[in-house]
């Protein structure tokens, strides 16, 4: 299994509701990201896990909450999201010794629309 | 701040062109760059280059490093309908504890037929 796997793959919530962004990655992975990009940018850091603790939180806003409940998976809450947060959120994994073969890994996304 | 720089932002050329993309970067404790090709959904890896000089082809694409100059160009000769994408260059930095990529904002081409 060569796949970081995201689901949904579409999310429409309101401002007001609660919901979670899966991610999931079988190929002994040790370090997973979570980004955001907005159409017509590249993608912006948010979270970095490495070896399952958060290393990197890059000043996002407490509406996002990243958790990782085991090597394989990554999970992104979502809470009192505003409509500007409406994104394509992306998923990555990457070997910690960096592999010079494979580069890193994105999922397909999750494209989320808040109204 | 660390940066990466691409350019041009976007060139549109005719099947059968070459095309040369920039990519320069400034980044404390650089440990590799790597490239992305970006179409409807989520980045394609390309390549990831660690050392000066040493190219790395696939198919009618190739790209160098260069870390005295920091920068990193991104070749695709007879170009295609198909290779129309953002290619996106990101840069991988050290940072206490782990590593983290900074990506450019991306050269956006379009190969007219």
């Amino acid at each position: 299994d060569t796949e970081v796997t995201q689901t949904p793959k579409h999310l429409v919530m309101g401002m007001t509701n609660k919901k979670s962004l899966k991610c999931e990655q079988h190929m002994g992975h040790r370090a997973m990201y979570w980004y955001k990009q907005k159409a017509k940018k590249p993608p912006e850091l948010m979270f970095v896990y490495s070896y399952e603790k958060l290393s990197i939180n890059e000043s996002v806003p407490s509406r996002f909450s990243p958790e990782c409940p085991n090597s394989s998976l990554l999970n992104l809450h979502l809470h009192a999201l505003q409509p500007e947060d409406s994104a394509l959120y992306l998923c990555a994994s990457s070997q910690e010794s960096g592999d010079p073969n494979y580069g890193y890994t994105f999922g397909s996304g999750t494209r989320l629309t808040v109204v | 701040e660390d940066k990466v720089v691409q350019s041009p932002l976007s060139l549109v050329v005719h099947e059968g062109d070459t095309v040369t993309l920039n990519c320069s970067y400034e980044v404390t404790n650089f440990r590799s760059l790597l490239w992305y090709k970006q179409e409807k959904k989520a980045p394609t890896f390309l390549f990831m280059l660690t050392s000066s000089g040493i190219e790395k082809k696939s198919g009618r694409l190739s790209s160098i490093l260069d870390k005295k100059e920091l920068f990193s160009i991104l070749n695709i000769t007879a170009t295609q309908t198909g290779d129309s994408a953002i290619y996106l260059c990101a840069v991988e930095a050290l940072t206490p504890g782990t590593y983290k990529y900074i990506f450019g904002t991306g050269t956006r081409l379009k190969v007219l037929a």
